[in-house]
């Protein structure tokens, strides 16, 4: 079993529409989960992060996680064009954002104008 | 700030041949740099940990005398495919964290990546 599992996608949704990105993860140890978005042929840019269990919202994103379940989602409002990308749910080996990541499959998202 | 450079952006070369990837810190010490491959809708895998002025950690099934890191100062890391293969084409990535107390810890810079393609 992956340590962290996410849908693929591809996911096309109209502008506007709100965007829901799922991941699952396997360990109970993990405490720390991140977003990343990578755009094509570029490197990941953190997006959110969120410490434990809860919330956390930013703009028009909103990361939740829910340990209970193992699942973590990130929510998109107003999509626009410009969100189109990969997004990758990530964890790191240890309690900071800064240690060595796994990071999920990546979803591909493609927002239509 | 926090800004992470990697040089060549692509690279062709042919079998057999050796390449060089540079991943720099730009504006920051970089104490540890991370080297992940993605390959073609894949996510990333890290391969080694690198830290300045010790030798890098790899990860399980990365050949470490295929794939050279040496990380010489507190910017700059390189990473050298050795005998280069067309399996080895794929994009690397470099990541960076800098010294406690200069950067936050709860992130890691990323770099834009070099796709490396071998004939």
């Amino acid at each position: 079993q992956k340590e962290v599992e996410q849908d693929p996608g591809p996911l096309s949704v109209p502008e506007g529409a709100i965007v829901s990105l799922n991941c699952t993860y396997s360990n109970s140890a993990f405490q720390y989960f991140m977003w990343y978005r990578q755009y094509s042929r570029k490197g990941p840019e953190l997006l959110m992060y969120t410490y434990s269990s809860g919330n956390k919202e930013d703009g028009r994103f909103t990361a939740q996680v829910d340990k209970s379940s193992k699942y973590i989602s990130l929510f998109i409002r107003d999509s626009q064009p410009s969100d189109s990308a990969t997004y990758l749910c990530a964890t790191p080996k240890g309690y900071f954002g800064n240690e060595k990541l796994t990071f999920g499959t990546g979803t591909r998202l493609t927002i239509i104008p | 700030g926090a800004v992470v450079s990697q040089h060549p952006s692509r690279v062709i070369c042919k079998s057999g041949t050796s390449v060089k990837i540079e991943c720099r810190s730009l504006d920051f010490q970089a104490t540890t740099m991370f080297w992940y491959r993605q390959f073609p809708k894949q996510s990333l895998m890290l391969m080694a940990t690198s830290n300045e002025g010790s030798k890098a950690t790899y990860e399980q099934g990365v050949e470490k005398d295929k794939f050279l890191i040496n990380h010489a100062s507190l910017t700059l890391s390189t990473l050298t495919v050795t005998s280069a293969h067309p399996e080895d084409s794929s994009f690397y990535i470099c990541s960076a964290r800098g010294a406690w107390g200069t950067t936050s810890t709860d992130t890691q810079y990323f770099g834009p990546g070099t796709r490396l393609t071998v004939l």
